[in-house]
């Protein structure tokens, strides 16, 4: 059972436009989320990260949203760069565990930058 | 600051055969968790290691195992490896397993 999900295995934007990578989750456990940059062959890259709390948060060009409600949460890239192209892991985690349970990914959307 | 370390980057290992595994974490950071990835499965958590114990483990069988030393590196170790435990295998480290987690290059495991 997928706990969390990533439903477009790919997004094509063009470059200069705005992002939106979705993310969904059914663990209602989940209070800490983080995204996720990864070239081939190389370890993930830390993005942005957002706590139950807030609903918010933003880093430059990358802005996290969270809606508990729907269990859903999106980040948002502006301006898009060819830079961008890669896979982004949307992750959560518990941390009513102390921090022990790990992290559960998505299973990644890959996004291409057209010039 | 140094990231994190996992060494060797690329192995390959005969079936049957065991194979161990290095990560050494941020400095400072004391949880150290593993992660298998692989096509089919995407990136799958094994276990979290905080102050050399063993917090929380991953559905994988008992073949897969890990340690952490007093200085936080940790080490996971593979017995009697089957092709199927080709995979890119990622460390990551944490402060504290509460806040973001930082992930290594990955030892990219192949059984032939």
């Amino acid at each position: 059972d997928q706990q969390v999900k990533q439903n477009s295995p790919s997004l094509s934007v063009q470059e200069g436009r705005i992002s939106i990578l979705n993310c969904d989750y059914t663990n209602s456990m989940f209070d800490y989320f983080l995204w996720y940059k990864k070239y081939p062959a190389e370890g993930p890259t830390f993005l942005i990260s957002i706590s139950s709390i807030k609903d918010k948060n933003e880093d430059g060009r990358f802005t996290v949203f969270l809606n508990k409600s729907a269990k859903h949460l999106s980040l948002h890239i502006v301006p898009s760069q060819p830079g961008d192209s890669a896979v982004y892991f949307c992750a959560a985690s518990s941390t009513s565990g102390g921090g022990a349970d790990g992290l559960t990914f998505g299973k990644g959307t890959h996004l291409i930058i057209q010039p | 600051k140094a990231g994190v370390t996992q060494t060797p980057r690329y192995l390959i290992k005969t079936r049957g055969q065991q194979v161990t595994l290095s990560c050494s974490p941020i400095s400072g950071h004391r949880s150290v968790s593993w992660y298998q990835q692989t096509p089919g499965q995407g990136l799958q958590f094994l276990f979290e290691y905080f102050s050399e114990t063993q917090r929380n483990k991953g559905n994988f069988p008992g073949r897969f195992s890990g340690r952490q030393f007093s200085n936080s590196r940790s080490e996971m170790n593979v017995s009697t490896l089957e092709l199927g435990d080709s995979a890119l295998y990622l460390c990551a480290s944490s402060l504290t397993g509460l806040t973001e987690a930082f992930f290594g290059q990955g030892t990219r495991l192949t059984v032939v």
